[in-house]
């Protein structure tokens, strides 16, 4: 099963850059990487996908080196309502990528 | 307006009173998934369903029952609820070909006594 690995939680202030890093040494030839942004009580919310390199949004950009064994979620200018658990998901190659594993997340504080 | 509803948002009930937990999507998805979310323990798939009638086990699917019979309609069903059960629930849907790209439904917080 392809599996995931985050730092469990970050601290920020408003204004600044934040990057988020994801392990995933097992990922698929076929994978994608996707990033969901939680808020207390509320179901995750999509933020960004990528297969490699680097894409871009209205919200984040995602960086993918080419050994897509890691990729990096960067938050540019976060501000108090970033505050969120940021998850990173490869697919499930044996079940062709239906079934769906979150890992543990990333808790990211925006401080004042 | 797209969206996944469910119902109810907020339920309490006994060990062992069966409950249905609905789930309906108005985006024409194929591609619906039932999660829970503990504390300490993130969100755990359940079950998840392909289309009408395909159904498969997530991580954690002893206790629960899916059916699918449309496709706009996911119900989770918990025969003989536990106070193992206690937990927050979300349904998501997606299109088949982007499974990975799931819109979440509000939750459903279950309490079982």
């Amino acid at each position: 099963l392809a599996k995931t690995t985050q730092p469990i939680s970050m601290d920020s202030y408003e204004g600044q850059e934040v990057n988020i890093t994801c392990s995933h040494n097992n990922i698929a030839t076929n994978d994608y990487i996707t990033w969901y942004q939680q808020f207390p009580s509320q179901g995750p919310r999509f933020i960004i996908q990528g297969y490699k390199t680097k894409v871009t949004n209205e919200v984040a950009s995602l960086f993918i080196p080419a050994d897509r064994k890691s990729s990096t979620l960067s938050l540019p200018r976060v501000s108090l309502s970033d505050t969120a658990v940021y998850y990173c998901l490869v697919g499930d190659e044996a079940t062709g990528g239906f079934k769906t594993i979150f890992g543990a997340g990333t808790r990211l504080f925006v401080k004042a | 307006e797209a969206q996944v509803t469910q119902n109810p948002r907020y339920l309490i009930t006994v060990t062992g009173k069966k409950l249905t937990v609905t789930c309906s999507q108005n985006m024409n998805h194929e591609y619906m998934s039932w999660y829970r979310q503990d504390p300490g323990l993130g969100l755990r798939q359940i079950y998840y369903s392909m289309n009408v009638e395909v159904t498969d086990k997530g991580d954690v699917p002893e206790g629960y029952k899916v059916s699918r019979k449309e496709k706009r309609n996911f119900p989770l069903i918990l025969e003989s609820p536990s106070p193992n059960q206690t937990s927050l629930y979300f349904c998501a849907s997606s299109f088949l070909g982007d499974s990975d790209t799931q819109y979440f439904g509000p939750g459903t917080r279950l309490t079982v006594l």
